[in-house]
């Protein structure tokens, strides 16, 4: 079975600053897909961004980046330029075919970040 | 619609009582998934269904917890006779391939 671990259970960060928040997994699988997902108070889980661990080259979106590392199970986000409007909690999600169109998430247990003025 | 819709936004309920959550997922996406969020946890993988069908419900805790789907559309999750452990905001999304969109989930308050 596939485990997601998320170390930090809160970080804060101030604003314009980076912050990089770290998530391990564990799995036998050699073809999956990594995600970060932002989840405000409204509770709306929503996609930050999104890897391939077929490749190498690692996701950006636009101030969101990762540092995939595979042999390491390691997918961590950095945050860059953090505005007011990031503080959320930041879910790491795990996922591979699970059987015909069966792409079901593992999720790690979040870590709260918090982004000061 | 534009989104994963999902109602109601909240309930509360005495405990012994069964509930009914309705998800509304995009137009065309065939897949959805119900998940369940406990305070301060991550979530939790419920079920799937893909079209009308449900071939994964290895994530529904009991035999309590039921769901269906109808006209690869709505789906409803059941909880009969619920218990305070089932307190928790239940997440909906659906997807076409490994997108997925959320809805903003039903918090549900067992008293």
């Amino acid at each position: 079975a596939q485990t997601v671990t998320q170390s930090q259970p809160e970080m804060s960060v101030q604003e314009a600053e980076t912050v990089t928040l770290s998530c391990t997994y564990d799995t036998s699988e050699n073809n999956y897909y990594l995600f970060w997902y932002k989840q405000p108070p409204s509770r709306q889980m929503i996609l930050v961004i999104r890897q391939e661990a077929y490749k190498q080259q690692n996701a950006t979106e636009n101030r969101f980046s990762v540092n995939f590392q595979k042999a390491a199970k390691s997918f961590s986000l950095k945050i860059s330029d953090s505005q007011l409007g990031d503080t959320a909690m930041y879910f790491c999600a795990f996922s591979q075919n699970s059987g015909g169109s069966n792409y079901k998430l593992t999720f790690g247990k979040g870590t709260l970040l918090t982004v000061n003025p | 619609g534009a989104g994963v819709s999902q109602s109601p936004s909240n309930k509360v309920t005495e405990k012994g009582k069964d509930v009914e959550l309705r998800c509304d997922p995009i137009s065309g996406h065939t897949a959805l998934y119900w998940y369940r969020q406990r305070l301060g946890q991550g979530l939790e993988f419920l079920i799937y269904f893909q079209g009308n069908s449900a071939p994964d419900k290895s994530g529904l805790p009991s035999d309590r917890f039921s769901a269906e789907r109808t006209g690869e559309s709505v789906s409803t999750l059941t909880i009969q006779r619920t218990q305070q452990e089932d307190s928790a905001v239940y997440l909906c999304a659906s997807s076409l391939y490994y997108g997925y969109t959320f809805g903003s989930g039903t918090r549900l308050t067992v008293v």
